[in-house]
């Protein structure tokens, strides 16, 4: 059973436009919340976190909404550019575990179109 | 470079060899993460080191798997007796106490 799900494989968004990526969690006791932006070839790159005391976070075009009655948050990307094209993987823990026993989900596609 | 580093880059072994993956963490990090990823998706916590010592391992690690990180610098992954279901990319990540988690590129492993 997913702990942490993500439920569009794939998403495809004009360049300039809003990004938002969705992410739903099962487990109550997951109080940490990051994003991980993968390219090609590449490992997983960090991009933003949230602890559950908070709502919101943001750094630059990226902002992380958290909404934890419905154990929901996304990332919303703004603007958009053609160099955000990757697979970001949303993952929870419990506590600020640093990079262990990370819950990862599956990740979605996001392809930004020139 | 200094990021984490994973060799080899990829891996073809037949079912029931033994193989072995090295990862070099970023120098001051003494926290250490094996993930392993299978396609479609993301990546599973395997075992996590500080400096030396191994303090967790998923319940994923079964007995064929065994991680060492000597001397809390380099760390090994092997997987004796492979299985098809070993076939992933097996990942790498390093951190201090208080950051997040740098990933390698990892190690693709093909079983056949």
């Amino acid at each position: 059973d997913q702990q942490v799900k993500q439920n569009s494989p794939s998403l495809s968004v004009q360049e300039g436009r809003i990004s938002i990526l969705n992410c739903d969690y099962t487990n109550s006791m997951f109080d940490y919340f990051l994003w991980y932006k993968k390219y090609p070839a590449e490992g997983p790159t960090f991009l933003i976190s949230i602890s559950s005391i908070k709502d919101k976070n943001e750094d630059g075009r990226f902002t992380v909404f958290l909404n934890k009655s419905a154990k929901h948050l996304s990332l919303h990307i703004v603007p958009s550019q053609p160099g955000d094209s990757a697979v970001y993987f949303c993952a929870a823990s419990v506590g600020r575990n640093y990079g262990q026993n990370f819950v990862f989900g599956p990740g979605t596609r996001l392809s930004v179109l020139p | 470079d200094t990021g984490v580093s994973q060799n080899p880059r990829h891996k073809i072994t037949k079912r029931g060899q033994n193989v072995t993956f090295r990862c070099d963490p970023i120098s001051e990090h003494n926290r250490l993460y094996w993930y392993r990823q299978t396609l479609g998706q993301g990546p599973e916590f395997l075992t996590y080191f500080q400096n030396e010592a191994q303090l967790e391992k998923s319940r994923l690690l079964s007995d064929r798997f065994s991680a060492e990180r000597p001397k809390g610098s380099f760390s090994t992954l092997e997987i004796q007796r492979t299985e098809q279901g070993d076939s992933a990319m097996y990942l790498c990540a390093s951190s201090t106490w208080d950051s997040e988690a740098f990933f390698g590129q990892g190690t693709r492993l093909t079983v056949v």
